[in-house]
């Protein structure tokens, strides 16, 4: 079975600027979730999407938004970059429905965004 | 969720077992113990999990005290590719697929 696909795996923006970054999560599984992490703040959820609807949601600014396909494929979108903005961002996806947390979440190896 | 603590690092001799403690003192019945790693420019790997019973796979065993406040990862014959920052996570039974990460123990193999 393939993984968990995240694109592009690097990308430089410039302030400002917006960004769109995609996730494939791995076949069968219908829930997607989104991580941000920096070497200061560490792994943070952003949110969680499932069966096209956002289901849950971190604390972040409303700059940050995504949404779900009917495929179960997500993307992740972020206006109006800021320098801050620079991390790794994870997608991971799991079963999402029947298993509660005994269905494991598998991640992608992420998309280095980088604000100049 | 319960909160976890986990010693900042480790080192491990290649070949040996690598034992990975975890203290989740506040954990409640109703939540899983999971174990992730990252290997240093990759997303995070599930290794295992456990509510209960002890518990082991192709990469890992995973033990849980009988009071469940606390659990040991154990790689038995680690090599140099499990150098890793080791997650342990709590996480509800039901619902809910935000995971909450401390900043984890970082295990390195000695050759």
């Amino acid at each position: 079975k393939a993984g968990v696909t995240q694109t592009p795996r690097y990308l430089i923006k410039t302030r400002g600027q917006q960004v769109t970054l995609s996730c494939s999560p791995i076949s069968g599984h219908r829930s997607v979730s989104w991580y941000q992490q920096t070497p200061g703040q560490g792994l943070q959820f952003l949110f969680e999407y499932f069966s096209e609807t956002q289901r849950n949601k971190g604390n972040f600014p409303g700059r940050f938004s995504g949404r779900q396909f009917s495929n179960s494929r997500s993307e992740m979108n972020v206006s109006t970059l800021e320098l801050g903005d620079s991390a790794l961002y994870l997608c991971a996806s799991s079963l999402g429905t029947g298993q509660g947390g005994n269905s494991p979440l598998h991640f992608g190896n992420g998309t280095r965004l980088t604000v100049t | 969720d319960a909160k976890t603590t986990q010693p900042t690092s480790m080192d491990c001799a290649e070949g040996r077992a690598a034992n990975l403690p975890c203290n989740h003192s506040t954990i409640s019945g109703n939540e899983y113990v999971y174990w992730y790693r990252q290997i240093h420019s990759q997303g995070p790997q599930y290794i295992i999990h456990g509510l209960k019973n002890n518990e082991t796979n192709e990469m890992a065993s995973l033990i849980i005290t009988e009071d469940r406040k606390s659990s040991t990862l154990i790689l038995p014959h680690a090599t140099l590719r499990d150098t890793a920052v080791y997650y342990c996570i709590v996480r509800p039974v039901i619902g809910n697929e935000k995971l909450t990460f401390g900043t984890g123990t970082r295990l390195t193999i000695i050759p």
